[in-house]
């Protein structure tokens, strides 16, 4: 079955820089990758989600992009702010099962 | 995306009993999917729940000890049945419909 791969499992920044989360998956016919931000106590929220026929997609201070060919796809935040410090999770989805999730990533945004 | 309503929102149950977990989605939807988040991990899915027809459980799941009612479109339920400690987790319910959205969980504390 289809597995997902994150990294890193903990990140630390500035207030203001930059956040790159990276995620790989096994299954080639895997066509649909949400991210999702939770923070303590709370369920995920999606935040972004790109399809297998696109290979950025931007909204605000967040993107992602895809390379299909590597079985990839990462997570960019830009100028980071305290209220981001969250755990986020990558997903893929081929449309047979539900979504395969990776393992999280701690982001810890420093003030 | 879909609005979901999930409840209880936590609850801390004495071993050996039952509890139900309820969802509700804001629109009408074929699938929807329960996951379990275990203690700083991951979500893992245990089972899709369509209407009109019998849960579909993942491996190390099983119906006796999560049975999933769908009676409708727009809803389903969740027991986690005889419970133990090792049952403490986070359950979430989760749709896809123009996005994949959670639920804001079920914290399950067993004592």
């Amino acid at each position: 079955g289809e597995n997902v791969e994150q990294h890193p499992s903990t990140l630390s920044v500035q207030e203001g820089d930059s956040a790159v989360i990276k995620c790989t998956y096994s299954d080639s016919a895997s066509n649909y990758f949400p991210w999702y931000k939770q923070e303590l106590g709370k369920g995920p929220q999606l935040i972004i989600d790109i399809r297998s026929n696109v290979g950025e997609k931007k909204d605000q201070r967040i993107a992602v992009t895809l390379n299909k060919t590597a079985k990839h796809f990462s997570l960019h935040i830009t100028e980071t702010q305290p209220e981001d410090s969250a755990v986020y999770f990558c997903a893929s989805y081929t449309g047979r099962r539900a979504l395969t999730f990776g393992s999280g990533t701690r982001l810890q945004v420093q003030p | 995306s879909a609005v979901i309503s999930q409840k209880p929102s936590r609850d801390i149950c004495q071993r050996g009993t039952s509890l139900t977990i309820q969802c509700q989605v804001d629109s009408q939807v074929t699938m929807m999917f329960w996951y379990r988040q275990q203690p700083g991990q991951s979500l893992t899915l245990i089972a899709t729940a369509n209407q009109g027809s019998e849960a579909t459980y993942e491996s190390g799941f099983v119906i006796d000890k999560f049975p999933i009612s769908r009676p409708n479109l727009t809803f389903s339920t969740l027991t986690v049945s005889n419970m133990s400690p090792e049952d403490s987790s986070i359950y979430l319910c989760s749709v896809d419909l123009n996005g994949y959205t959670f639920g804001s969980g079920t914290r399950l504390t067993v004592v």
